[in-house]
């Protein structure tokens, strides 16, 4: 299984737009890219997914460079609402293993 | 409707114990599995089945025991449960074991063992 790593934790500011980067440099062909945002005291939950170049939706984007090695989460304009953790996956089958996430504090 | 709902929320108990977290998800989807988070919030699965059938056993005490009496329902019992044990665990599904499903996730059931 592809191991995807992102950084532990971010800082932004109400407004900022705010972009994570995943490595998943294992990444297989039929793999598909997800991710997931996690508020405290609650389960994951998806934000968005995608295969190759870039998906958006009424809540991120998601760039997926040609070669697949990578991939950014992009949130457009935060706000303090979206301070949670941010999991990227790399899945194959129902087998889908979440990383250590990146905690995102969004400031005032 | 709750889609993926956990009973009971906050279980805690004592060291020795046996105990069960019932899971039941209303999305028709095939797949359900469990996960354990622990404090440092790393989210490892456990188990995985579709219709019925397991389909993902990690490494995982045999204290802990899956049963999935119909697809719509996964329970986790532990037996014998131990400090370590404590953690929050979440039930999810998904309309298929296949690439890159979609999970759903339940609340969390947060266990805590003295």
């Amino acid at each position: 299984l592809a191991k995807t790593t992102q950084p532990i934790s971010m800082d932004s500011y109400e407004g900022q737009e705010v972009n994570i980067t995943c490595s998943h440099n294992n990444i297989a062909t039929n793999d598909y890219i997800t991710w997931y945002q996690q508020f405290p005291s609650q389960g994951p939950r998806f934000i968005i997914q995608g295969y190759k170049t870039k998906v958006t939706n009424e809540v991120a984007s998601l760039f997926i460079p040609a070669d697949r090695k990578s991939s950014t989460l992009s949130l457009p304009r935060v706000s303090l609402s979206d301070t949670a953790v941010y999991y990227c996956l790399v899945a194959r089958g129902g087998d889908m293993r979440f990383g250590a996430g990146t905690r995102l504090t969004v400031k005032p | 409707d709750t889609a993926v709902s956990q009973t009971p929320k906050y279980l805690v108990t004592q060291m020795g114990n046996d105990k069960s977290i019932k899971c039941e998800q209303n999305l028709g989807h095939d797949t359900m599995y469990w996960y354990k988070q622990d404090s440092k919030k790393f989210l490892k699965i456990m188990f995985s089945y579709n219709n019925k059938e397991l389909i993902i056993n990690e490494t995982v005490p045999n204290r802990f025991s899956p049963k999935s009496p119909d697809k719509a329902h996964l329970n986790l019992h532990i037996n014998s449960l131990e400090l370590g044990d404590s953690a929050v665990y979440f039930c999810a599904s998904s309309q298929e074991a296949g690439l890159g499903d979609i999970q759903y996730f339940g609340a969390g059931t947060r266990l805590s063992v003295l």
